[in-house]
């Protein structure tokens, strides 16, 4: 079975640039997180979608950070623009939703390392 | 609003010797608390999970431990060896509508052959 599929795994912007980040979660999982983790500390959820409707988006910075998953499968996170603090690891996860029950476990992406000078 | 604090940050072991790692939370409705393992570089991945309607669960020389009165939570690792060594991080997930994750920090552990 593939796994979570971002990229790219590097970015090097500069301050009030813009980015974006893609996700392509495990094949039938409907549930698709985008979580960002600042060095030394644990993944923070931004947003959470459901198929293609949003979840959760109460930590996502609404005046920069953006996302989207128009077709209910691949995920698109987008800053614009780039602050000195967006710095940090993007990681994409999914987890399975079957007949009607979740499933709690989150299978996480390779994460993509952003770099704001 | 919702919070994890874990214990300690950093956690440095004999290999051999056990290693513990504490949690607490703050969201008494949440009923599901998995457990990752970052090695540097690299993606987190689920180790073990616990469920509300569950005190204690084994994996070999994984275990952990659940107090939902107290709102506490441990992990255990046994026999520790150095490939063990790496970030472990706790999470509270809390119902419905898709289980919003919470994470703590993390703990560093070195384990020193």
């Amino acid at each position: 079975e593939a796994g979570v599929a971002q990229s790219p795994r590097y970015k090097i912007i500069e301050k009030r640039q813009s980015v974006a980040f893609w996700c392509n979660p495990i094949s039938g999982h409907a549930t698709l997180y985008w979580y960002q983790q600042i060095l030394g500390q644990g993944p923070k959820l931004l947003i959470q979608f459901q198929n293609n409707g949003v979840v959760d988006d109460s930590q996502l910075p609404k005046d920069r950070f953006s996302a989207e998953r128009l077709k209910g499968v691949d995920s698109t996170l987008k800053i614009q623009p780039a602050k000195l603090e967006d710095s940090a690891v993007y990681l994409c996860a999914s987890s399975l939703v079957a007949g009607g029950k979740y499933y709690n476990e989150q299978f996480f992406g390779p994460g993509t390392r952003l770099t704001v000078l | 609003g919702e919070n994890v604090e874990q214990h300690p940050s950093t956690l440095s072991v004999q290999e051999g010797d056990s290693a513990v790692i504490k949690c607490t939370y703050s969201d008494s409705a949440s009923n599901y608390f998995p457990w990752y393992k970052q090695e540097l570089g690299k993606r987190p991945q689920l180790i073990i999970d616990i469920r509300s309607n569950v005190g204690e669960k084994k994996d070999q020389r994984i275990a952990v431990t659940l107090n939902k009165t107290a709102k506490h939570f441990s992990l255990h690792i046994t026999e520790t060896q150095p490939e063990d060594s790496a970030v472990y991080f706790c999470a509270a997930s809390n119902p419905p509508g898709g289980f919003k994750t919470i994470f703590g920090a993390g703990t560093r552990l070195f384990v020193k052959a």
